[in-house]
């Protein structure tokens, strides 16, 4: 079975430092991908995707991430946080062209000011 | 303009109620799911609807029944209500697989409604 997983859990930073948070899929086919962001008391909203071509996918408010296919990976990275992206980051995939989102178990980061 | 509303935003309820909850999307898609959220913010899909029509069921008790009396509703009704029910529900909607368009897998999420069991 298809599955997402985030090594960190808790993530705390501070202001202007740089951002890397690690997904990685278990699927072996296609595969689309996905990171939501969850901001405190609020509904999921799309950072960015990935279906196909450039790796190197830019998304909303500066984030980027990178679909490395051979180490089964698309870790987002933003080169300078702000307090204000204090929220709960969700990695997901959509696989085999199906139209289920499998979810990783999210990583919560914190910036300080 | 909410593209995807639900309705209530919190309920709260005893043990042994049925209560439902309910979505609309005016997005013009295909298809509508449910999210359960538990207490760790991890998401697990509950359904899947497509025009209507059931296309995922995963292993959710069957005191859940959700319904989509047209493709740009899906209630979710939840009989004889446990503890273990307490979460945030998600409906989420998006293009189905017949349009065969990458961007059509993007899901579109509500705000959530937090059910909490006493």
């Amino acid at each position: 079975a298809q599955s997402v997983s985030q090594h960190n859990h808790h993530v705390i930073l501070s202001e202007a430092a740089s951002l890397e948070l690690g997904c990685n899929y278990s699927y072996g086919g296609t595969v689309n991908l996905f990171w939501y962001v969850q901001y405190p008391g609020q509904h999921l909203q799309l950072l960015l995707k990935y279906f196909s071509g450039d790796p190197l996918v830019k998304g909303i408010k500066g984030f980027e991430a990178e679909f490395i296919k051979s180490k089964f990976s698309f870790n987002l990275r933003k080169p300078s946080v702000q307090w204000s992206d204090t929220a709960e980051y969700f990695c997901a995939a959509i696989t085999g062209g199906g139209n289920k989102l499998t979810f990783g178990t999210g990583t919560q980061l914190k910036v300080e000011l | 303009d909410t593209a995807v509303s639900q309705t209530p935003k919190y309920l709260v309820t005893q043990m042994g109620n049925d209560k439902s909850i309910k979505c609309e999307q005016n997005l013009g898609h295909d298809t509508m799911y449910w999210y359960k959220q538990d207490s760790k913010k991890f998401l697990k899909i509950m359904f899947s609807y497509n025009n209507k029509e059931l296309i995922i069921n995963e292993t959710v008790p069957n005191r859940f029944s959700p319904k989509s009396p047209d493709k740009a509703h899906l209630n979710l009704h939840i009989n004889s209500l446990e503890l273990g029910d307490s979460a945030v529900y998600f409906c989420a909607s998006s293009f189905g697989l017949a349009g065969g368009v990458a961007s059509s897998y993007e899901q579109y999420f509500g705000p959530g409604t937090r059910l909490t069991v006493t």
